[in-house]
């Protein structure tokens, strides 16, 4: 089966400015999360999306939101960018659901200046 | 906050030794998984282990649990350049939570050096 896949991989952007990040999971994984990857913060969960439904939402300002296609395939938004949210931005798919083995795809580096 | 802290923060050795890095949390757990991120592969999953094991092979790596410490350790024996990379823990939250997710921990930095 073909992995994961996103993009863009790179995404440069300015202040205030909004942006979409794709995510393609594995054929028949229907859940897709959302990770945050920094170097001060780590790796910080987003939310999940199962079935075309958000089931899970971490801690995170609410100009960061999602969404999920009939075919699993999941997208990410982020309005109002700003320089805090440059970061890695890692989709990942997975059979069990959120606690389950998770299969990551390369993520899309979003730089915001 | 994270749930997971591994140590070392970072670690270096020599092609064929073992490479041994641990991971504490906080909360009860229902299972632990660690994963291992280079630039060339991206995250990977390596190996889950539930809260009912105390041990877990997968070819050169070995981990531990011990539930009563909420430690996990991960070995991995006859290392190779290859093997460079972070590692991280991750568990759950206990199932319990308002939000289901996984919580990573800070990573072990490994530099196998040839």
């Amino acid at each position: 089966k073909a992995g994961v896949t996103q993009t863009p991989r790179y995404l440069i952007k300015t202040r205030g400015q909004q942006v979409t990040l794709s995510c393609s999971p594995i054929s028949g994984h229907r859940s897709v999360s959302w990770y945050q990857q920094t170097p001060g913060q780590g790796l910080q969960f987003l939310f999940e999306y199962f079935s075309e439904t958000q089931r899970n939402k971490g801690n995170f300002p609410g100009r960061f939101s999602g969404r999920q296609f009939s075919n699993s395939r999941s997208e990410m938004n982020v309005s109002t960018l700003e320089l805090g949210d440059s970061a890695l931005y890692l989709c990942a798919s997975s059979e069990q659901g959120v606690y389950g083995e998770q299969f990551f795809g390369p993520g899309t580096r979003l730089t915001v200046l | 906050s994270q749930q997971g802290e591994e140590d070392p923060q970072a670690l270096s050795i020599q092609e064929g030794e073992n490479a041994t890095m641990n991971c504490s949390y906080k909360t009860s757990i229902n299972n632990l998984q660690w994963y291992r991120q280079n630039s060339g592969r991206g995250l990977v999953h390596l190996i889950l282990i539930r809260s009912n094991e105390r041990e877990k092979h997968s070819g050169r790596l070995r981990v531990t649990l011990d539930t009563s410490k909420k430690s996990s350790s991960l070995l991995i024996t006859a290392s190779r350049a290859a093997d460079t990379a972070s590692y991280f823990c991750a568990t759950d939250d206990g199932y319990g939570g308002a939000t289901n997710k996984l919580i990573f921990g800070t990573g072990t930095l490994l530099a196998v050096q040839p």
